[in-house]
C-alpha cells in the first residue's frame, strides 16, 4: 500500500553540525512532499515543500532533496541549533486517500550542546 | 493572527462519556482536518471538510463525528469515549485548490485527551 516512512526514529547531532533526515515513499504519483517540524507540546509546523518535478529546494538553513528513482527524500539542516530539536515528519498526498496527506512516523532530532 | 485554535488543551474523560473538541481558524481557509497522533506513529486523518458544508471520512473515522459549523469552525465529537481514543488530537486547515495544490496545512497545538 501507499506509505510515507522514515528510516531512523532518533537522530542525535552536535550543535553546529549538519543534520540529515531521511524519508522513503511508495506513492510515485505524489505531486509534492512536505516537511513538518513538531516541537514538544506543539502542533506540526510547515518547514518546506518540494514539487515532484524538482530535485532540490532550499530554504533558510534547510534543503530538501528528492530522488524519484529510489523514491527517497531528505531534509538537510545546516549548522544545527538547539532550537532545531524536535520531531520531523515528511508527508505526501496519497492517491488512495483522495490526495490527502499521509504522514510518516517522524524522526526525533536531539541537538547536543 | 491566531491561526488555528483548539479547545480544550487537555481533557480527561471516563469511558462512555461524550465530548466535543472545538477548532477554529482565522485564515479564511476552505479546508479543515482532524487528526489523531499516537506514540510512535504519524498523524492519522480522522475526518476532513474540503469546504464549508461538506465532510468526509479519513483513515480512522470510527467512533467520531464531525460538524463543519461554518467556514471558521470544525468540531470533532466523541459520542461514547473509549480508552482506545486516548490520544492527542490536532486540527488543521489549509487553502486547498484541488489535486496538486501544495498549500501546506496549518496546525493547532492539539488537545490531549485521556480516557479512563
Amino acid at each position: 500500500g501507499e506509505s510515507v516512512g522514515l528510516h531512523l526514529p532518533t537522530l542525535s547531532v552536535q550543535e553546529g553540525d549538519n543534520s540529515i533526515i531521511n524519508c522513503a515513499y511508495s506513492n510515485s504519483a505524489s505531486d509534492y512532499f512536505i516537511w513538518y517540524k513538531q516541537e514538544s507540546g506543539k502542533g506540526p509546523q510547515f518547514i518546506i515543500d518540494i514539487r515532484s518535478n524538482m530535485d532540490k529546494r532550499q530554504g533558510q538553513r534547510v534543503t530538501v532533496l528528492l530522488n524519484k528513482t529510489v523514491k527517497h527524500l531528505s531534509l538537510q539542516i545546516a549548522a544545527t541549533q538547539p532550537g532545531d530539536s524536535a520531531v520531523y515528519f515528511c508527508a505526501g498526498p496519497s492517491k488512495a486517500a483522495g490526495n490527502k496527506l499521509t504522514f510518516g512516523g517522524g524522526t526525533r532530532v536531539l541537538v547536543k550542546p | 493572527n491566531a491561526g488555528v485554535t483548539q479547545t480544550p488543551k487537555f481533557q480527561v474523560l471516563k469511558t462512555g462519556q461524550s465530548m466535543t473538541l472545538q477548532c477554529a481558524q482565522d485564515m479564511n481557509h476552505n479546508s479543515m482536518y482532524w487528526y489523531r497522533q499516537d506514540p510512535g506513529m504519524g498523524l492519522r486523518l480522522i475526518y476532513y471538510s474540503a469546504s464549508e458544508g461538506t465532510t468526509d471520512k479519513g483513515e480512522v473515522p470510527n467512533g467520531y463525528n464531525v460538524s463543519r459549523l461554518n467556514k471558521r469552525e470544525f468540531s470533532l465529537r466523541l459520542e461514547s469515549a473509549a480508552p482506545s481514543q486516548t490520544s492527542v488530537y490536532f486540527c488543521a486547515s489549509r487553502d486547498y485548490a484541488g489535486p496538486g495544490s501544495n498549500q501546506p496545512q496549518h496546525f493547532g497545538d492539539g488537545t490531549r485527551l485521556s480516557i479512563l
